[in-house]
């Protein structure tokens, strides 16, 4: 019941740049709550990419980078590298319920 | 280093219950809200429950309301999911997080645990 929208699957080529795009409502991203991004691998934790819209956390490479506006946001990697090969997930609150998080459907990047 | 490690996840059948445990290190575990947040199998993350720093705000997710319960114990830094009445639908892995707070806009993680999976099946 994820209340964000992002696109299931999005691929480059080692070097280009991709986007992901995150879509939600006047409830969530639209009521001015940050976007944060995520980057989780397949069975390990997941990892803190963008806080703040537009924010990286130490260690986090230059080549990611996030912005927001209205009620979306957009995660964009340039210099597509293999080791981007992964699922990222945008991440907000919602004003429905104090303490509610919501994340997004989850977009698998292919690097071709 | 912030560590947070998850136990207690296992096979149940429908209908039963586990108790999980999240062991925090290397902050102020008391200072913070902390969350779970499940991945079922071919799925994306889901947030399922957090807690203020003293256990006095709890809240969930619609679909766990009234079978799960999160808790915590200050003095031994750990963070419990209590579920009840499982179903095959709460397979996933359970991760713990911390559940940051830097403006009244601004709520994420940005620690999370290596999860333990809990698997309903008969």
């Amino acid at each position: 019941q994820s209340v964000l929208t992002q696109p299931p699957s999005v691929s480059g080529a080692p070097g280009q740049r991709v986007t992901i795009s995150c879509t939600g409502s006047s409830s969530n991203i639209g009521a001015g709550y940050d976007v944060h991004w995520y980057q989780h691998l397949p069975g390990t934790a997941p990892k803190l990419l963008i806080y703040g819209n537009t924010n990286r956390p130490s260690g986090v490479p230059d080549r990611f980078s996030g912005s927001k506006s209205g009620t979306s946001a957009s995660l964009a990697i340039t210099g597509l590298q293999a080791e981007d090969e992964a699922d990222y997930y945008c991440q907000s609150h919602d004003s429905s319920l104090r303490g509610s998080r919501v994340f997004g459907t989850g977009t698998k990047v292919t690097v071709l | 280093e912030v560590q947070l490690v998850e136990s207690g996840g296992g096979l149940v059948q429908p209908g039963g219950s586990l108790r999980l445990s999240c062991a925090a290190s290397g902050f102020t575990f008391s200072r913070n809200w902390m969350s779970w947040v499940r991945q079922a199998p071919g799925k994306g993350l889901e947030w399922v429950a957090n807690l203020n720093q003293d256990g006095s705000e709890k809240y969930y997710v619609d679909s766990v309301k009234g079978r799960f319960t999160i808790s915590r114990d200050n003095a031994k830094n750990s963070l419990y999911l209590q579920i009840n009445s499982l179903r095959a639908e709460d397979t996933a892995v359970y991760y713990c997080a911390r559940d940051l707070s830097s403006s009244s806009a601004r709520f994420y993680f940005d620690y999370w645990g290596q999860g333990t999976l809990v698997t309903v099946s008969s």
